[in-house]
């Protein structure tokens, strides 16, 4: 079956600008997660929905960043004024329930670039 | 705050094996994880451990916990050069254990 998938793969931006980037999670997937990964660096994490409610967004780094997953399925990152230091790969993870002993399905990633 | 650190780089011959090894501070973790990354590719989850195991062992992969010392190691048995990639230990925090922290990686290179 599809994993999870993630677009654009790529994108590159301007120091100001506005980005969305999307994750469409595993059909059937109640746990959405994003996380940032910088290079070298393991993924940190952003923000996890339980469904369409974000249970916890205590990874997002400050009030630029925003989540939304309005049906409960596909979710949408949103960056305010990007920064320079934006630039990451943002991972996007889903699972079937939530918490520790479920494995979380990770997509291939968006690479952004501010310049 | 939660940190997970792992050596950053090894190296080993083919058909030797490889232990990576990984530290964590918070004693609450309730999953202990090991992930591989290859290039161009996602994370896949190799496999991972509850808190109150000390030893799983997975055709290959053998995992140790030790809960006293907040250590954590993967060995892989008789390593193949499609074992190159890059290892990221990770916990599982918070109420629920939704909160992932990751370790920086190890890149793991298997040498003919």
């Amino acid at each position: 079956g599809a994993g999870v998938s993630q677009t654009p793969s790529n994108k590159v931006t301007e120091k100001g600008k506005y980005v969305e980037l999307r994750c469409d999670p595993i059909s059937g997937h109640t746990a959405l997660y994003w996380y940032r990964q910088s290079l070298g660096q393991g993924p940190e994490f952003l923000i996890y929905f339980q469904g369409t409610g974000a249970a916890d967004d205590s990874g997002l780094p400050n009030d630029r960043f925003f989540a939304v997953r309005p049906e409960g399925s596909v979710s949408t990152l949103k960056i305010q004024r990007t920064e320079r230091g934006d630039s990451a790969v943002y991972l996007c993870a889903s699972s079937l329930g939530a918490g520790g002993g479920h494995e979380q399905f990770f997509g291939p990633g968006t690479r952004l670039t501010v310049l | 705050g939660e940190d997970v650190e792992q050596s950053l780089f090894l190296s080993v011959r083919e058909g030797d094996s490889s232990v990576i090894n990984c530290t964590y501070t918070d004693s609450s973790s309730t999953y202990l994880y090991w992930y591989k990354q290859e290039p161009g590719a996602g994370l896949q989850l190799l496999t991972y451990i509850f808190s109150n195991m000390d030893m799983k062992q997975d055709q290959r992969l053998t995992v140790l916990l030790n809960k006293k010392d907040k250590h954590l190691s993967l060995r892989i048995a008789d390593t193949q050069t499609g074992d190159s990639a890059i290892y990221f230990c990770a916990e599982s925090i918070g109420n629920y254990g939704q909160n992932f922290v990751f370790g920086p990686g190890t890149r793991l290179s298997v040498l003919p």
